[in-house]
């Protein structure tokens, strides 16, 4: 009963290439997020979807597209992969938008992408 | 710009010790602090979190202590023990836009030698 899922867990691609991480949260929250953690474990959020509203757009290339068919899915499409995109790319979900509230964010396991 | 900044980022620590982490904040707004525990493979996961009008909350081993005059907050692990070496990070958001955007610190990686 996994409640942040991502799919795949590992991705090693070539530059150039195009890609896409899914993502698929089991709590019935209504807001999701796409964080990035790279080398030196920092973690930085991308993006974040509310009931399939985008209302976080953070300075993220735009070969970097999130897509939300419902509340419980979000998907990552990278398009023309770089060397700088390697990273692993987490999802969360929380209850509501609005962590100045106190929402925990649940994090899924990540997905690790190494672009060669 | 970092808007919450970590310290240390690493530490090493005796079994039985206690481990202190901390962070300072630009943001008067932020209202919501956070800390994270990442074991390595695995995602962050929520360990205690504070809100300003509090200076101290314990849950366990673990402390949050907030000195809101100086911008700055802690976590104190109690009796630290090997399974608790992990990656910690501090966060931090504000109301404003309500998005739930967290503003994570660098992280400090926790080594509890037995």
């Amino acid at each position: 009963d996994t409640a942040v899922s991502q799919t795949p867990k590992y991705l090693v691609t070539q530059m150039g290439n195009d890609k896409s991480i899914k993502c698929e949260q089991n709590l019935g929250h209504d807001t999701m997020y796409w964080y990035k953690q790279d080398s030196k474990k920092f973690l930085k959020i991308m993006f974040s979807y509310n009931n399939k509203e985008l209302i976080i757009n953070e300075t993220v290339p735009n070969r970097f597209s999130p897509k939300s068919p419902d509340k419980a899915h979000l998907n990552l499409h990278i398009n023309s992969l770089e060397l700088g995109d390697s990273a692993v790319y987490f999802c969360a979900s929380s209850l509501q938008r609005g962590a100045g509230f106190g929402e925990t964010q649940y994090f899924g396991p990540g997905t690790r992408l190494l672009v060669l | 710009q970092q808007q919450v900044k970590q310290s240390p980022q690493s530490l090493i620590v005796q079994k039985g010790g206690i481990s202190i982490i901390n962070c300072a904040y630009e943001n008067t707004a932020f209202d919501y602090f956070p800390w994270y525990q990442q074991f390595p493979g695995k995602g962050p996961a929520l360990l205690i979190a504070i809100r300003p009008d509090v200076s101290e909350k314990k849950e366990g081993r673990f402390t949050i202590s907030f000195n809101k005059s100086a911008k700055q907050f802690s976590l104190h692990i109690m009796d630290s023990q090997p399974g608790d070496s992990a990656t910690y990070f501090c966060a931090a958001s504000k109301p404003s836009g309500n998005t739930g955007k967290l503003i994570f610190g660098q992280g400090t990686t926790l080594q509890v030698k037995p």
